[in-house]
């Protein structure tokens, strides 16, 4: 099965600073995801990438930056961290090889003081 | 844009009664949906997908059918488990190269002995 793992599992940040969440895979999937999670709310699309170098904003950008140095590697990043922005954040891949199914990692709590 | 709704946030059942948990969407593309599991503190999981329309397809005792006259992709299962005590969310793609999925709002299936 894909392998998908984020670091840190947890997160505890002070607001206004800056928090780097990551994403590393091993399956070679073009396009990666971040999400984050809320109650209420299921999974809400923040930022993907299609390949290396390349990000695109989701449906709720803001406030969040990515980084796709490598096929591999997902970041997103944090610059001015709020206290809404307390969730649960996971990183999926996948593409056309995995028939569109998305792989996700084990997630990140980030809780913003 | 694309939208997915599921009505009951939490549904509680005794272990080896039918469950339905409904799902319906809206999109101007060509559905391909899917049900994700997340157990408590882990990950979100594939647990079924289609495309076809009137096309049953099942897996691990769950089943689904994608209605698109009725835009609906319902999961069923006709007999719960304790085991299926989690989250269920249902999922749009919007069948473009980046595979972007909409999620529902989650539904949480508790299972009772």
């Amino acid at each position: 099965e894909a392998a998908v793992t984020q670091s840190p599992r947890n997160k505890v940040a002070v607001t206004g600073g800056k928090v780097t969440l990551s994403c590393n895979q091993t399956n070679n999937h073009n396009n990666m995801y971040w999400y984050r999670q809320d109650t209420g709310h299921g999974l809400r699309l923040i930022h993907y990438s299609y390949g290396a170098g390349s990000t695109e904003k989701g449906d709720i950008p803001d406030g969040y930056k990515a980084s796709r140095p490598s096929q591999e590697n997902f970041s997103l990043i944090l610059e001015l961290a709020t206290p809404s922005q307390t969730s649960v954040y996971f990183c999926a891949s996948g593409d056309a090889q995995s028939q569109d199914t998305q792989y996700f990692g084990p997630g990140t709590r980030l809780l913003v003081l | 844009g694309d939208s997915v709704t599921q009505t009951e946030g939490l549904v509680t059942l005794t272990k080896g009664l039918p469950v339905m948990l409904n799902c319906t969407y809206q999109t101007t593309y060509s559905p391909f949906l899917f049900w994700y599991v997340q157990h408590l503190n882990e990950a979100p999981k594939l647990l079924l997908k289609s495309s076809t329309d009137n096309k049953r397809t099942e897996h691990q005792g769950f089943y689904a059918t994608l209605h698109k006259s009725s835009s609906s992709f319902h999961l069923q299962k006709s007999s719960v488990q304790l085991s299926d005590s989690a989250l269920y969310f249902c999922a749009l793609s919007d069948r473009g190269s980046f595979n972007k999925l909409t999620f529902g709002a989650g539904t949480r299936l508790a299972v009772c002995p």
